[in-house]
């Protein structure tokens, strides 16, 4: 059985910097593409950042890039997301999920992420 | 890159079927068949109903389908029951270097 469980959120004030992890389980985590999607409070969701199985290739959303770093570790099945100078606008839900044939298969419970003064 | 387009709401009563569309551009849902479906149940994370635009994951029932035709993709649910009252998203692959964007996001309620 598929499990992704992520950790890492909290409440940060504006400019300060958090690190998400998304522990996977149950396939083979090097050989997985693997996602971070998050949703604001009462909003829809928004596609963040992917990375391939290797770690070679990623892609990040218009509203992180220069700020938010995706990366892996394959030796843990650990999947990381570092986020910098964070934005009230950053509040949300961080969902990390299973990519392949370009669908989000499979979800974690998320991680609530809070950035306020 | 602009979310894609789908109403806010749709409904329909028990047995009956409901229809979501989901309007994007020929760079994206025109461009690809990779369109998928996700259900979300209030405080759950989402759940991956179709993907490739009509291909359903092991254990989706039958009664979720969906097409494309043109730059619209749209979700279908027969049959409908109360366990499908939930916000629908699509998503869709767009081969750019922000590769993937989702719907607005529509609540189905069975009513």
């Amino acid at each position: 059985e598929v499990q992704l469980l992520e950790s890492g959120g909290g409440l940060v004030q504006p400019g300060e910097s958090l690190r998400l992890s998304c522990a996977a389980s149950g396939f083979t985590f090097s050989s997985s593409a693997m996602s971070w999607v998050r949703q604001a409070p009462g909003k829809g969701l928004e596609w963040v950042s992917v990375i391939s199985g290797s770690g070679i290739i990623t892609y990040y959303a218009d509203s992180v890039k220069g700020r938010f770093t995706i990366s892996r570790d394959n030796s843990k099945s650990t999947l990381y997301l570092q986020m910098n100078s964070l934005r009230a606008e950053d509040t949300g839900i961080y969902y990390c999920a299973r990519t392949e044939a370009y669908a989000f298969h499979h979800w974690g419970q998320g991680t609530l992420v809070t950035v306020s003064s | 890159q602009s979310a894609l387009t789908q109403p806010p709401s749709a409904s329909g009563s028990p047995g009956q079927s409901v229809t979501i569309s989901c309007t994007g551009t020929s760079s994206d849902v025109g461009a690809y068949n990779y369109v998928s479906w996700y259900q979300q149940h209030p405080g759950k994370a989402p759940k991956l109903m179709i993907y490739e635009v009509s291909k359903r994951p092991s254990g989706v029932p039958d009664r979720f389908s969906g097409s494309k035709s043109g730059n619209t993709a749209s979700l279908t649910v027969s049959g409908l029951q109360a366990e499908d009252e939930a916000d629908y998203y699509c998503n869709s692959y767009t081969g750019s270097n922000n590769p993937y964007v989702f719907g607005t996001g529509t609540k189905v309620t069975v009513l």
